[in-house]
């Protein structure tokens, strides 16, 4: 499975568009890039999945290199909701043998 | 749907009872996954199930873990027996596992507290 590195927290301030960034040397090619976010006293929930290139959806944005061996999550326009821990996951789309690790602790002020 | 549906939500025991929680996926999901949370490690993957059946438990902590699914609407996560350094979040999610939709869909969790 590939091993996933992104920063343990990041502070924000309102209004302002956040990238995470996480690292995966070791990707495979069949595996997909997936984040997670979890607001305290809940479960992961998703946000946003990717293979290639850049994905858009109504929550976020996913930039994913030619290389892949990276990915960085784009929140725009952050607001104080968005709080919450940030998950990046790395793996085959039928392997969900996937370790969620402590992720980013996002803490975004007015 | 209701989605992933745990019980307890909040579990205290005394160290050396048996604790069990349980586990109700989406219809429909055949896969299902037992996670743990804790400050120190973060959420850990325990076991998952694909079709009832396990697949991978090589994250079970030790053998007084144990999980099943005796069916495809209902799991169960066992520790027997409890220990202090047991206590965590324990997370149950499933996922359909259709190409290209590697989504899991988390349940509320149990909070669990060993004395």
């Amino acid at each position: 499975l590939a091993k996933t590195t992104q920063p343990i927290s990041m502070d924000s301030y309102e209004g302002q568009e956040v990238n995470i960034t996480c690292s995966h040397n070791n990707i495979a090619t069949n595996d997909y890039i997936t984040w997670y976010q979890q607001f305290p006293s809940q479960g992961p929930r998703f946000i946003i999945q990717g293979y290639k290139t850049k994905v858009t959806n109504e929550v976020a944005s996913l930039f994913i290199p030619a290389d892949r061996k990276s990915s960085t999550l784009s929140l725009p326009r952050v607001s104080l909701s968005d709080t919450a821990v940030y998950y990046c996951l790395v793996g085959r789309y039928s392997g969900y043998a996937l370790n969620f690790g402590k992720g980013t602790s996002l803490l975004v002020t007015p | 749907d209701a989605g992933v549906i745990q019980s307890p939500r909040h579990e205290v025991t005394e160290m050396g009872q048996e604790v069990t929680l349980r586990c109700k996926p989406i219809s429909g999901h055949d896969y299902l996954f037992w996670y743990r949370q804790t400050m120190m490690r973060g959420l850990e993957l325990l076991i998952y199930f694909n079709n009832n059946v396990p697949i991978d438990d090589s994250g079970m902590p030790e053998d007084r873990f144990s999980a099943k699914m005796p069916n495809a609407s209902f799991s169960t996560l066992k520790i027997q027996p409890s220990e202090p350094r047991d206590s965590a979040v324990y997370f149950c999610a499933s996922g359909s596992g259709l190409a290209g939709e590697e989504t899991q869909y988390f349940g509320p969790g149990t909070r669990l507290l060993v004395l």
